[in-house]
């Protein structure tokens, strides 16, 4: 069962370089999201994809772009990472309206 | 503007006793409000959910109670235990399916 899958699991850039995270998930759900984790902010929504072929911005979609591959993975990308962006990201998914998310276990991001 | 609102950082309580978090928010239109826990280095899990149409739900030791008027909710674990130790997130459903969380709030449950 791996259900949400993401990669790498820790990354360290240096400001200005550029990188993916990747997410997968095995579910067939519809819906995946990526949000980010900061301490004293809760989990903050970046940006979504209700349905294959379709994304949405978030809450704090500034400095990234995401890519839904197919049903199954939904790319983040940073084109030039800034320190603003360290913090910990978290895919998930969805069966559509349900509202129950399940989380992949994380990226660690450091922005030097 | 915060719309979940988890107003205590932090909460500890003895082993076997109540644990209450609490939750406020202000967008009348939420439908759906879920509680997630989150231990460190993981993501987090589903815990317990409830529709606005309910006031009450129970699953095991765990039960949430809804407040619609006052726009308040709240988690109940009786009896807390230990590996009960870990982060606690309110969310809630709106428009479009999102969810929005609160900052969470930290338990630690003591032996």
């Amino acid at each position: 069962n791996a259900g949400v899958t993401q990669t790498p699991k820790f990354q360290v850039l240096k400001t200005g370089q550029s990188m993916t995270l990747q997410c997968a998930q095995d579910m067939n759900h519809n819906s995946m999201y990526w949000y980010r984790q900061d301490p004293g902010m809760g989990l903050r929504l970046i940006y979504y994809s209700a349905s294959e072929g379709t994304t949405d911005k978030g809450e704090v979609p500034n400095g990234y772009n995401v890519s839904r591959l197919n049903k199954r993975e939904f790319s983040l990308r940073l084109e030039s990472a800034a320190p603003s962006q360290t913090s910990v990201y978290f895919c998930a998914s969805s069966q559509e309206g349900l509202g129950k998310l399940f989380f992949g276990s994380g990226t660690q991001l450091s922005v030097l | 503007d915060q719309q979940v609102k988890q107003n205590s950082p932090s909460l500890s309580v003895q082993e076997g006793r109540i644990s209450i978090l609490n939750c406020d928010y202000t967008n009348s239109m939420f439908d759906y409000f879920l509680w997630y826990k989150k231990y460190p280095a993981e993501g987090p899990t589903f815990l317990i959910s409830i529709s606005s149409i309910k006031d009450k739900n129970e699953d095991g030791r765990f039960t949430v109670f809804l407040n619609k008027s006052a726009k308040h909710l709240s988690l109940h674990i009786v009896p807390s235990q230990p590996g009960d130790s870990a982060v606690y997130f309110c969310a809630a459903r709106g428009s479009n399916y999102k969810l929005t969380f609160g900052k969470g709030t930290l338990l630690t449950v003591n032996p």
